[in-house]
């Protein structure tokens, strides 16, 4: 168990609908990471917060939002879905800013199945 | 831009035979790679790093070798272990840590 927790594991919803999904990173982490995986891709960086503040920007499209909270857990906003936005969505924490080889936890991420 | 490259979508391999999974990158500018390991229906979790300055780090079982002029890098696994059946992700960090690039990974097989 590697401390972070993401709800829900499994959405399903239609297209054009617009879901939540929510992390909570390990206790002391300051750093989410918020990740895209399609199927048989790689994860795809979409979004660093740290401290509430966001920090690096990947491939995320204007589509989707993000924020962190006073209490550092981290919501990730999907909207206007589209069927290509099934996937899994994984989130990860680190302790500090991220960089320097640090390392990043993931939780057991959410599926997200858009029909 | 930085691309990081898991030509090898899998690999089988003989319990107690060496795995060797490869991982190519673009970027000369980098700061550490790292290699995550994950189990269906769980998140890759870290399994051993190497930063810009170093050509070889080893954690026990697990090696990771550098090779910069190359642009390539490769995970071995000695011995290899039905437990060590997995997806193997290769991972950039740049300069300052700004972003992680994932590459695709590689499936292990570790027959018994």
């Amino acid at each position: 168990d590697s401390g972070v927790t993401q709800t829900p594991k499994h959405l399903i919803t239609a297209t054009g609908q617009r879901v939540t999904l929510r992390c909570s990173p390990r206790s002391g982490d300051l750093s989410v990471y918020w990740y895209q995986q399609s199927l048989d891709q790689g994860l795809q960086f979409l979004i660093q917060y740290y401290n509430g503040e966001e920090r690096a920007k990947g491939n995320i499209l204007e589509r989707f939002s993000a924020q962190q909270f006073p209490d550092l857990h981290s919501e990730l906003n999907l909207s206007s879905l589209e069927l290509g936005d099934s996937a899994l969505y994984f989130c990860a924490s680190s302790l500090s800013i991220g960089g320097r080889g640090e390392t990043q936890y993931f939780g057991p991420g959410t599926r997200l199945l858009v029909l | 831009d930085q691309q990081v490259k898991q030509n090898s979508p899998s690999l089988s391999v003989q319990e107690g035979r060496i795995s060797i999974l490869n991982c190519d990158y673009t970027n000369s500018m980098f700061d550490y790679f790292l290699w995550y390991k994950k189990y269906p229906a769980e998140g890759p979790t870290f399994l051993i790093s190497i930063s810009s300055i170093k050509d070889k780090n080893e954690d026990g079982r697990f090696t990771v070798f550098l090779n910069k002029s190359a642009k390539h890098l490769s995970l071995h696994i000695v011995p290899s272990q039905p437990g060590d059946s997995a997806v193997y992700f290769c991972a950039w960090t740049g300069p300052g840590g700004f972003k992680t690039i994932f590459g695709a990974g590689t499936r292990l097989f570790v027959k018994a």
